[in-house]
């Protein structure tokens, strides 16, 4: 167990719907990721925040946001949902504000239907 | 940006052989070098990490070395076992807040007893 949590564990959902993925860091990590892993894709870095403020961003679609709240956890907003959007979702956390040390989270599950 | 290319795809082993598995890497700055091991349907999980003050390092079976004037790092798993079968990614990120971790597409390591 890495000390990251993510809920839900799976989510299925029709096309056009919106859904929120919830990550909350390990004690101390003020550094959350988020990730999208497709059946034929690696890890796909979509976004950072580092204690409240966004930090980097990747191939994050502009059907997507993020925020990250006071008290450090994140959450990642999944808008018009199209098929392609299926994949899982990690979000991972490190204490410091590079990129060193992810510890990833058990991700969640999207299916869209 | 930071490119990471991760050979080979596949690597099939028999129990208690060795396995390599390499990664280059374009940009000469970057300086942290992570190894994940993810089983089917499970969370990436931090096995080994090297940074660029170091050559080599072990830890038990698996260790990872680094050779930053040819751009490649490379890890070495020993005595292989029936539950080192995994996906294994590479990655490789610059020192700097803004950063990001680029993975490599992964390796598919099979170990049959």
């Amino acid at each position: 167990d890495s000390g990251v949590t993510q809920t839900p564990k799976h989510l299925i959902t029709a096309t056009g719907q919106r859904v929120t993925l919830r990550c909350s860091p390990r004690s101390g990590d003020l550094s959350v990721y988020w990730y999208q892993q497709s059946l034929d894709q690696g890890l796909q870095f979509l976004i950072q925040y580092y204690n409240g403020e966004e930090r980097a961003k990747g191939n994050i679609l502009e059907r997507f946001s993020a925020q990250q709240f006071p008290d450090l956890h994140s959450e990642l907003n999944l808008s018009s949902l199209e098929l392609g959007d299926s994949a899982l979702y990690f979000c991972a956390s490190s204490e410091v504000e590079s990129s060193y040390e992810q510890y990833f989270g058990p991700g969640t599950r999207l299916t869209v239907t | 940006g930071e490119n990471v290319e991760q050979h080979p795809s596949t690597l099939s082993v028999q129990e208690g052989d060795s396995a390599v598995i390499k990664c280059t890497y374009s940009d000469s700055a970057s300086n942290y070098f992570p190894w994940y091991k993810q089983e089917l349907g499970k969370r990436p999980q931090l096995i080994i990490d090297i940074r660029s003050n170091v050559g080599e390092k072990k830890d038990q079976r698996i260790a990872v070395t680094l050779n930053k004037t040819a751009k490649h790092f490379s890890l070495h798993i020993t005595e292989t076992q029936p539950e080192d079968s995994a996906v294994y990614f590479c990655a490789a990120t610059q020192p700097s807040g803004y950063s990001t971790l680029t993975f490599g597409k992964g390796t598919m390591l099979l170990v049959s007893p």
